[in-house]
């Protein structure tokens, strides 16, 4: 059964510019999280989707926005892109409530 | 909210056993979860406890006291390419009532011959 797959892998943009990141989750799994991990902060989470609904969001600005298709595929959209926006960007999904599978990460640089 | 504590940086020798420990501060636990990840990788899923007691999965052990708010990760016959970020992660519920993983900022341990 083929992993979680996200792509680009690596990104860069300037700031001022948006970007949009993409996951496919594991077959079966209808539940997609994303995290965003710094090396001052640690893995943050972002939001979660399940069935095309989402059920659960962090602290972050509006900037940051999501949504999940029928497939369960998900895609992340960060407008108007900051410095501090640079970095690695982890999707995971889960089938059930016992362990999260991560794909790869985006690494993203903000120019 | 969440509050996860976890030692930033230790180091052990190459065959011996260490303990990485994690606090928490949470309403509505509904589980623990430790991942591992090496640099520049992705973290990989090593135990998952919700009740209180130690699970053991081959060299690696993990306890919880859910009353206490803690919980280790046991590492026995430690090998070189166990050297990477252990992640202590807790669930709970929401205020809407949908569950949420928090991660505290990991242990980074050091494997030394």
């Amino acid at each position: 059964k083929a992993g979680v797959t996200q792509t680009p892998r690596y990104l860069i943009k300037t700031r001022g510019q948006q970007v949009t990141l993409s996951c496919s989750p594991i077959s079966g799994h209808r539940s997609v999280s994303w995290y965003q991990q710094t090396p001052g902060q640690g893995l943050q989470f972002l939001f979660e989707y399940f069935s095309e609904t989402q059920r659960n969001k962090g602290n972050f600005p509006g900037r940051f926005s999501g949504r999940q298709f029928s497939n369960s595929r998900s895609e992340m959209n960060v407008s108007t892109l900051e410095l501090g926006d640079s970095a690695l960007y982890l999707c995971a999904s889960s089938r059930t409530q016992e362990t999260q599978y991560f794909g790869p990460g985006t690494r993203l640089l903000v120019l | 909210g969440q509050n996860i504590d976890q030692p930033t940086e230790m180091t052990a020798t190459e065959g011996a056993i260490v303990q990485i420990n994690c606090t928490y501060q949470t309403s509505g636990f509904n589980g623990l979860f430790w991942y591992q990840q090496h640099a520049g990788e992705a973290p990989t899923f090593l135990s998952y406890n919700v009740l209180d007691g130690l699970e053991e999965k081959g060299r690696f052990s993990s306890f919880l006291s859910r009353s206490k708010g803690y919980s280790y990760l046991l590492l026995k016959e430690l090998q070189m390419k166990d050297s990477a970020s252990y992640l202590c992660a807790v669930r709970d519920m929401n205020s809407g009532g949908y569950q949420k993983v928090t991660f505290g900022t990991g242990t980074k341990l050091q494997v030394i011959p």
